[in-house]
């Protein structure tokens, strides 16, 4: 099973700050990434996926990069309501997975 | 436009049982693979089980397999999950979620239900 683990789990900005989000794998994935935002008691909202594509509705100013084991997802100046929980996911071997997320935090 | 509503979900003693159902509306309901994904409070997601459109496969994680039973009735467009001897660790909310081939190890997922709280305590 591909364990995904984030960095950094909490991270503390203000409104219209870049956000950075780490995710990695423990094997590669190749480009079989999402992104997932989570507000609370709500359920995961798809960002990107493969990596580097935006679903549809979602902000330009979201964007994910990487590839293999590595990814990044970008938020390039956080809005109100961007505040919240981040999962990234595989789907390059079953069972998919998710990693434990990262807090984006009112500063 | 797709819609999956869960239910069934609610207060149950260590032990006990629960059945989740999942309405599901706006798709074709017997052709696409159905998984239940559960979070445990403060959690990441996990794929508790899965199963391709007509059932004759079958995925459970090792946390639940021979305590949960996944089912579908594609006549109903329902999902269901048969929970038995449930523990403290079953705790979490339950979504209901669809994938977008016949079998649910191949393409992803693009609609989630609200979820159902399940939770385990005496």
């Amino acid at each position: 099973e591909i364990a995904l683990t984030h960095s950094p789990a909490t991270l503390s900005l203000s409104p219209g700050e870049r956000a950075t989000l780490s995710c990695r794998a423990s094997q590669t994935v190749s480009s079989y990434l999402a992104w997932y935002q989570q507000h609370p008691g709500q359920a995961p909202r798809l960002l990107i996926y493969d990596a580097s594509n935006r679903a549809a509705g979602i902000p330009a100013r979201f964007s994910g990069s990487g590839s293999g084991t590595d990814f990044t997802l970008t938020i390039t100046s956080l809005e109100p309501e961007d505040f919240a929980v981040y999962f990234c996911q595989q789907r390059s071997n079953w069972p998919w997975t998710f990693g434990q997320g990262t807090k984006v935090e009112i500063k | 436009e797709v819609q999956l509503l869960e239910s069934g979900g609610g207060l149950v003693q260590p032990g006990g049982s629960l059945r989740l159902s999942c309405a599901a509306s706006g798709f074709t309901f017997s052709t696409y693979a159905m998984s239940w994904v559960r979070q445990a409070p403060g959690k990441g997601p996990e794929w508790a089980s899965a199963m391709s459109r007509n059932g004759d496969s079958i995925y459970y994680a090792d946390s639940v397999k021979g305590r949960f039973t996944i089912s579908r009735d594609n006549s109903k467009d329902t999902l269901f999950l048969q929970m038995n001897s449930l523990r403290a660790e079953d705790t979490a909310v339950y979504y209901c979620v669809k994938g977008t081939r016949t079998n649910y190890n191949a393409g992803t997922v693009d609609a989630w239900g609200p979820g159902t709280l399940v939770t385990v305590s005496s």
